[in-house]
């Protein structure tokens, strides 16, 4: 069964830019979970999405977007990058069937802000 | 709110030393909790789990035991290898939220 895929796993932008970046989440899950990974601040929640509807979210600006397809695939969208937007940024898929909190992480897209 | 604490890193240890990774949580409910790790260049992945007060999780050798009373859910392998070389991240989830993590623990195992 193929895990979680991002993509592209590696850009360079430059501040001002906007950056879209997708995730597939593993066949049959239907949750998809987005993180922020920095040297200073960890693991930071983004959002969450279920069934196309977005059912968490973090405490980000709202320059952080994200949505979620019919076919449970996802895409989150940074606007108007700063350089504190370089990080790894993290996907992770669930069953939800139940929900027990076990997520599935991707390897992550890696932005640089330059 | 929730959160994990987590003791700062980095650990450096020989192999077959025995490792201790502590955790402790805030929560304001029964969370479950979890140990990820991350292997360099490579995204998380579970390493164990407990769902309720005094449940044992383990998995490749590690262990780690919930603890109502003391909230702690600290890691422990009795004799680590290089290959456990990795970031160690604790989390808790409750249901209705997101999955909330420390900041990490990096660990370094020399032979």
């Amino acid at each position: 069964k193929a895990g979680v895929t991002q993509t592209p796993r590696y850009l360079i932008k430059t501040r001002g830019q906007q950056v879209t970046l997708s995730c597939s989440p593993i066949s049959g899950h239907r949750s998809v979970s987005w993180y922020q990974q920095t040297p200073g601040q960890g693991l930071q929640f983004l959002f969450e999405y279920f069934s196309e509807t977005q059912r968490n979210k973090g405490n980000f600006p709202g320059r952080f977007s994200g949505r979620q397809f019919s076919n449970s695939r996802s895409e989150m969208n940074v606007s108007t990058l700063e350089l504190g937007d370089s990080a790894l940024y993290l996907c992770a898929s669930s069953f939800d069937r139940p929900n027990t909190g076990e997520l599935f992480f991707g390897e992550g897209s890696r932005l640089t802000v330059l | 709110g929730n959160s994990v604490t987590q003791m700062e890193g980095p650990v450096t240890l020989s192999e077959e030393a025995f490792l201790t990774i502590n955790c402790t949580y805030t929560a304001t409910g029964y969370p479950s909790l979890f140990w990820y790790v991350q292997y360099p260049g490579e995204g998380l992945q579970l390493l164990l789990k407990a769902t309720k007060a005094d449940d044992k999780g383990s998995n490749k050798g590690f262990e780690a035991t919930y603890r109502k009373e003391t909230t702690s859910f600290h890691l422990e392998k009795g004799s680590v290898q290089v290959s456990d070389s990795a970031v160690y991240f604790c989390a808790l989830w409750e249901a209705g939220t997101a999955l909330i993590f420390g900041k990490g623990t990096t660990l370094s195992v020399s032979s």
